[in-house]
């Protein structure tokens, strides 16, 4: 089975703290994904990598950077960390496009509170 | 990406089959139809795609309609577990981009 693990469930940061999110994934999965999801918002893509060292940015990079330095592992990077950056984080990972299996697996999300 | 519309909530009595539908009226001839779901405070959990023959795997069953313009996802005997959001979504195959979830269903499994 396709694992994608997330470094933390709950994290509790305070308002200015750098933030690191890591998900690492067992699949040898080329495409990585950061989302966030709020109520009523729906899932939003922050970043999106798509081999070892390249990303792109997303719908609302704005406050993020990311870090793909290995191919199973990619990090979500809150520089300095604002309350309204409080959201449920989702890391997903992918074959690349125009491959069979496509579908995008989650991990169990990481829920960040800023305060 | 096409848009979809599905009913907000659902309940479905344990054991009995769950039939969850979409419609996707402006989907395109290249588009699949993808269903996800999210049990509450987990990450999403794909379950399975089609375009437009009847898939079933391990998890369910998807029925689309010959015209494409709607369909069907069935739990053949749901159980408290299954109880979660739906989403359905279209988009083309091969596109490994991201997924753009709307509101989908509230399923809830009754004992």
């Amino acid at each position: 089975d396709v694992k994608v693990t997330q470094s933390s469930r709950y994290l509790v940061k305070r308002t200015g703290e750098k933030v690191f999110l890591e998900c690492v994934q067992d699949m040898d999965h080329e495409n990585m994904f950061w989302y966030r999801q709020d109520p009523g918002l729906g899932l939003r893509l922050i970043y999106f990598s798509y081999d070892v060292k390249m990303k792109e940015k997303g719908d609302i990079p704005e406050g993020y950077s990311v870090s793909r330095e290995k191919k199973e592992r990619f990090s979500l990077i809150l520089e300095s960390a604002s309350t309204n950056q409080t959201s449920m984080y989702l890391c997903a990972s992918s074959f690349p496009d125009l491959s069979s299996y496509n579908e995008q697996f989650f991990g169990p999300g990481t829920r960040l509170t800023v305060l | 990406d096409a848009k979809t519309t599905q009913p907000p909530s659902m309940d479905c009595a344990e054991g009995r089959a769950a039939n969850l539908p979409c419609n996707h009226s402006t989907i395109s001839g290249n588009e699949y139809v993808y269903w996800y779901r999210q049990i509450h405070s987990q990450g999403p959990q794909y379950i399975i795609h089609g375009l437009k023959n009847n898939e079933t795997n391990e998890m369910a069953s998807l029925i689309i309609t010959e015209d494409r313009k709607s369909s069907t996802l069935i739990l053949p005997h749901a159980t408290l577990r299954d109880t979660a959001v739906y989403y359905c979504i279209v988009r083309v195959y091969g596109s490994a981009r991201q997924l753009t979830f709307g509101s989908g269903t509230q399923l809830t499994v009754l004992p």
